[in-house]
């Protein structure tokens, strides 16, 4: 089974500067997509980026970047120049690449970002 | 239009009541999903819907109904719940082919059980 961890629950970060949100995850999948997902207070779950396994390039999206080491089954989250609207809960997710639709969630890491 | 929209936002309910959640996308998607998500906690599987038809279960008690009437919409029918029901039920959809499998989601309804 596929099982997605995040071990940091809580991050907090100062305004303008860099975090990064760590994700491992375990599979005996060769192909598969993984995501970042925030979910601000207001709680509607926002897809932030997303890396095919199958593609060696980091996935990058403005301010948002991953780092993705297949091999060691990591996928890392750094934002750059946090803003306030940082500020939100943060879930890695798994999807295969094949077969059953459903995304396999990690615990989440709540990120508090200070003026 | 990449919106997923639900109704109703709250909804209170008794235990002997029968309610409904309706949830709508236009963006093409033939997956879709109903998740329950409690507070501080990740989002959890309850039905996955592919080509309206019912494809994933996941061992949800019967006092949860999910009905795909056509590839735009999906009701969950709530009846008989517990205390222990009381969350947020979030829905999502996706593509079912191609590279973009990321799944769309709702804003949610929070769900009180009384």
């Amino acid at each position: 089974a596929q099982t997605v961890t995040q071990s940091q629950p809580e991050m907090s970060v100062q305004e303008a500067e860099t975090v990064t949100l760590s994700c491992t995850y375990d599979t005996s999948e060769s192909d598969y997509y993984l995501f970042w997902y925030k979910q601000p207070p207001s709680r509607q779950m926002i897809l932030v980026i997303r890396q095919e396994a199958y593609k060696q390039q980091n996935a990058t999206e403005n301010r948002f970047s991953v780092n993705f080491q297949k091999a060691a089954k990591s996928f890392s989250l750094k934002i750059s120049d946090s803003q306030l609207g940082d500020a939100a809960m943060y879930f890695c997710a798994y999807r295969r690449e094949t077969g059953a639709n459903n995304l396999f969630f990690g615990t989440g890491t709540r990120l508090t970002v200070i003026p | 239009d990449t919106e997923v929209t639900q109704t109703p936002k709250h909804l209170v309910m008794g235990m002997t009541n029968k309610k409904s959640l309706k949830c709508e996308q236009h963006m093409g998607h033939r997956a879709m999903y109903w998740y329950k998500q409690k507070a501080k906690k990740p989002p959890e599987l309850m039905f996955v819907y592919s080509y309206e038809k019912l494809s994933i279960n996941e061992s949800v008690p019967s006092r949860f109904s999910p009905e795909c009437p056509n590839s735009s919409l999906l009701n969950l029918h709530l009846h008989a719940l517990q205390p222990e029901d009381s969350a947020l039920y979030l829905c999502a959809s996706s593509r079912t082919s191609g590279s973009s499998y990321e799944q769309y989601f709702g804003p949610g309804t929070r769900l009180t059980v009384t």
